[in-house]
């Protein structure tokens, strides 16, 4: 069964840091882009970041820009996260894209970041 | 504010259909960047429902329609099932931001 499996979550004061991962079964990751995508609770889904299949091309929301990195290596993908804001708090998801502009067809089950003092 | 306009909310009866739009501007949808649509239950990750504006991946019934004029999108679901019963989010491309854009998502009641 092809699954994405992120880890890293949890809680962290403003200003601090965190570093989510991504692991890839079922399937080789090393064909696909990768996408962060987050949800506040009980609100809507916002891209924060994309990694293409060769680590070419890396794109970030400008509410993440400067401060999160995203990259790849085998079958995990991570996410930097720093300088964290109160804002950032959400489920962090990853998701796999099979090709430029394609459908976000496969979704990790989210992890929690949340950012309080 | 999403940079993708949907209604918060739309309900129908058993048996009775259902359409979600979706309203970009020139930078995303009216651009020509197709759109994809997402189901989401409480406490799971999204799942593509349609792709490319109007096709459905296998497994989704064909109940589910989509389609694209201009700058915007809608999901039409007929015969509304309690299984229906989800939040659906679009997702375009906006070349002004360059990168992905989502709508502020859809919750859909079956009465």
């Amino acid at each position: 069964e092809e699954q994405l499996v992120e880890s890293g979550g949890g809680l962290v004061k403003p200003g601090g840091s965190l570093r989510l991962s991504c692991e890839a079964s079922g399937f080789t990751l090393s064909g696909y882009s990768l996408n962060w995508v987050r949800q506040t609770p009980g609100k809507g889904l916002e891209w924060v970041s994309s990694i293409s299949a060769s680590s070419s091309y890396i794109h970030y929301a400008d509410s993440v820009k400067g401060r999160f990195t995203i990259s790849r290596d085998g079958a995990k993908s991570s996410l930097q996260m720093n300088r964290l804001r109160v804002e950032d708090t959400a489920v962090y998801f990853c998701a796999r894209v099979g090709g430029e502009l394609r459908p976000f067809d496969l979704w990790g089950q989210g992890t929690l970041v949340t950012v309080s003092s | 504010q999403s940079v993708l306009t949907q209604p918060p909310s739309v309900s129908g009866a058993p048996g009775r259909r259902v359409t979600i739009s979706c309203t970009g501007t020139s930078s995303n949808i009216g651009a020509g960047y197709d759109v994809h649509w997402y189901q989401q239950f409480p406490g799971t990750a999204p799942k593509v429902v349609m792709y490319d504006n109007s096709n459905r991946p296998s497994g989704v019934p064909d109940r589910f329609s989509g389609s694209k004029s201009g700058t915007s999108a809608s999901l039409a679901i007929t015969g509304l099932q309690a299984e229906d019963e989800a939040d659906y989010y679009c997702q375009s491309y906006d070349r002004s931001l360059g990168g992905w854009v989502f709508g502020g998502g859809t919750k859909l009641t079956v009465l």
